[in-house]
């Protein structure tokens, strides 16, 4: 199975602030990576598909690098409703389809 | 737009089973593959099952399967997830999800619609 590993596993931030999040795979997974973004008690947003592909309705502060083993979600102007948590995920193995262990955005 | 509504979940003793189901609109149904994700308490994102648009595949997460089934009735536009053999570790949140592409054997699968989630807890 292909292990996803995202650092940091949190951070703090302020308003305003660039954010980038790291999102490794155990092997090369070309462009198949996907970033989704959840909120307490909400179903997971997809924000990102295939490495840097801005899903419809997401605001352009957020965009998407990457391919083979290391991609990037950033937020370029970090919003009050972007605290969140962020879970990157793989689709190259498409029998066996895997989440990066999350990353949480908070407050500084 | 899209709306999916997964069944109540509930509390199920270990060994026992439940069936959930996903009441889909808003899309061609029968056009998209689905999923099931969950997420137990505190926890992050499991991927659990995916069946193919026409219903021709499926497959499960090592940690499922022989244990749940995933079927789909497309004259109903409804998914469903049969778990048996239930354990502990399979409470969970799970929510239905639409894929973002017609046919994983074409493109790469994203997960673009989910449900608002349904807890399932299996205790004694």
């Amino acid at each position: 199975d292909i292990q996803m590993t995202q650092s940091p596993s949190s951070l703090s931030a302020s308003v305003g602030d660039r954010v980038t999040i790291t999102c490794r795979a155990s092997q090369s997974i070309n462009v198949y990576l996907n970033w989704y973004q959840q909120k307490p008690g909400k179903a997971p947003r997809l924000l990102i598909f295939a490495a840097s592909n801005v899903q419809n309705g997401v605001p352009s502060r957020f965009s998407g690098s990457g391919s083979g083993t290391d991609f990037t979600l950033t937020i370029s102007s970090l919003q009050p409703e972007d605290f969140a948590t962020y879970y990157c995920q793989q689709s190259f193995a498409t029998r066996a389809l895997s989440f990066g262990g999350g990353t949480k955005v908070d407050i500084k | 737009q899209v709306h999916l509504v997964e069944s109540a979940g509930g509390v199920v003793q270990p060994g026992g089973s439940l069936r959930l189901s996903c009441a889909a609109s808003g899309f061609t149904f029968n056009y998209y593959g689905m999923h099931w994700v969950r997420q137990a308490p505190g926890k992050g994102l499991e991927w659990v099952a995916f069946i193919r648009y026409d219903g021709s595949t499926k497959f499960y997460a090592v940690s499922v399967e022989g244990r749940f089934t995933i079927s789909r009735d497309d004259s109903n536009n409804t998914l469903f997830l049969q778990m048996n053999t239930l354990r502990t570790e399979d409470t969970a949140v799970y929510y239905c999800v639409k894929d973002g592409v017609h046919d994983y054997l074409w493109e790469s699968p994203y997960f673009d619609s989910w449900g608002q989630g349904t807890l399932v807890t299996v205790s004694s």
